[in-house]
């Protein structure tokens, strides 16, 4: 059984600047759901997406946009990036829209 | 009302005592109540969950206690090892798994 996996591990962008960040679901699940760490706190919501479409959003504006394929890996796009933007990015599957959901290692973005 | 609050924000315990972290919830509508185990550069992992129509669950050294009526949680660490120095996240949803809601993280140290 393959796990959660995201991509790229680390990334460095400049203020105002796009970035797509990657997620692999874990094998037979079929949710994905995206979560924004700052350093030193707990994770936050950012969006769930189920069969391509997406099924919740957290507290998080339009900027913050995503995808998921028919193959249920995901994308999470991120436009017009502030400061306030660096965080860990992790991305976490599950089987339908239920609870138990599988976190990958996540991606370490820097923006300066 | 989607608050979690989680205490302490950091615990030393010695190697072979009780490791207990509290949390406490608002929202009446959610119905699972997860905690994960986060090390340094990863993801967070699914340690154990459980719903409310149960007032504890044991797996082998973690326990959680839950009371519905006082919209509180807790996590008992067993025989508390090194191993277990990590940062500890509860977290609430509702049934369908959108808007997981994360506490704020408790950092466990534990002494040899």
């Amino acid at each position: 059984e393959t796990g959660v996996t995201q991509s790229p591990t680390h990334l460095i962008k400049t203020r105002g600047q796009q970035v797509t960040l990657r997620c692999s679901s874990q094998s037979g699940h079929n949710t994905v759901s995206w979560y924004q760490q700052a350093l030193g706190q707990g994770p936050q919501f950012i969006f769930q997406y189920y069969r391509e479409e997406e099924n919740g959003r957290g507290n998080f504006p339009p900027r913050f946009s995503g995808l998921q394929f028919p193959n249920y890996s995901s994308e999470l796009n991120v436009n017009a990036l502030e400061l306030d933007d660096s965080a860990l990015y992790l991305c976490a599957s599950s089987f339908y829209r239920g609870y138990e959901q599988y976190f990958g290692p996540g991606t370490r973005l820097t923006v300066t | 009302q989607q608050q979690v609050k989680q205490s302490p924000q950091s615990l030393i315990v010695q190697k072979g005592g009780i490791s207990i972290i509290n949390c406490a919830y608002e929202n009446t509508a959610f119905d699972y109540f997860p905690w994960y185990q986060q090390f340094p550069g990863k993801g967070p992992a699914l340690l154990i969950a459980i719903r409310p129509d149960v007032s504890e669950k044991k797996e082998g050294r973690f326990t959680i206690s839950f009371n519905k009526s006082a919209k509180q949680f807790s996590l008992h660490i067993m025989d508390s090892q090194p191993g277990d120095s990590a940062t500890y996240f509860c977290a609430a949803s509702k049934w369908n798994g959108q808007n997981f809601v994360f506490g704020p993280g408790t950092r466990l140290s534990v002494l040899p």
